[in-house]
């Protein structure tokens, strides 16, 4: 079965500034692919960024970015100067087979 | 608005009561995926289609719950004999099958209270 954790139920951050959100995960798999997903305020959930597990260089997507730890099966999600836009819930999901296995999410709160 | 559209958008129904969701994936989608959201929690994978074949059911999937793709476009979750364990948002969400690497595309999903 797989897991992903997520650690931190709710993170804030000072406009401008920089956030990292942290996603564990467990798996017996050898492929997969990680993702983290964003879900703003009564609106439907995007992709934000997306990494492939046998690929060491980490994923970036102008402002957000991750740290993949594959032996430490760590996924975080750096997130660069922050937006008043970027207050959502932020989920951490990873794919074996056909399913999505999706974390509990943290609540970031981007501070004017 | 090509995305993924789910309906109605907010259910209230009475204990017992029969409710059936629609969920129109993206077109050229052939995979649709069932997702079930309580607060505080993230999405629980209920079910699985490609085209129009059902491939995977979660345990989450009681015997009340049928879902069907019928010509392998539009879904409808149905849930019988309600429950107030039921309450939840129910998400859709389609991808292409490009070797599992796809990204899903959600809808805004469907918000069910059972009183």
């Amino acid at each position: 079965a797989q897991t992903v954790t997520q650690s931190q139920p709710e993170m804030s951050v000072q406009e401008a500034e920089t956030v990292t959100l942290s996603c564990t995960y467990d798996t017996s798999e050898s492929n997969y692919y990680l993702f983290w997903y964003k879900q703003p305020p009564s609106r439907q959930m995007i992709l934000v960024i997306r990494q492939e597990a046998y690929k060491q260089q980490n994923a970036t997507e102008n402002r957000f970015s991750v740290n993949f730890q594959k032996a430490a099966k760590s996924f975080s999600l750096k997130i660069s100067d922050s937006q008043l836009g970027d207050t959502a819930m932020y989920f951490c999901a990873i794919i074996t087979g056909n399913q999505f296995y999706f974390g509990t999410g943290t609540s970031l709160t981007v501070i004017p | 608005d090509t995305g993924v559209s789910q309906d109605p958008r907010h259910k209230i129904t009475k204990r017992g009561q029969n409710v059936t969701f629609r969920c129109d994936p993206i077109s050229e989608h052939n995979r649709l995926y069932w997702y079930r959201q309580t607060l505080g929690q993230g999405p629980e994978f209920l079910t699985y289609f490609q085209n129009e074949a059902q491939l995977e059911k979660s345990r989450l999937l009681s015997d009340r719950f049928s879902a069907e793709r019928p010509k392998g476009s539009f879904s409808t979750l149905e849930i019988q004999r309600t429950e107030q364990g039921d309450s939840a948002m129910y998400l859709c969400a389609s991808s292409q099958e490009v070797a599992n690497t796809g990204e899903l595309f959600f809808g805004e999903g469907s918000r069910l209270t059972v009183l």
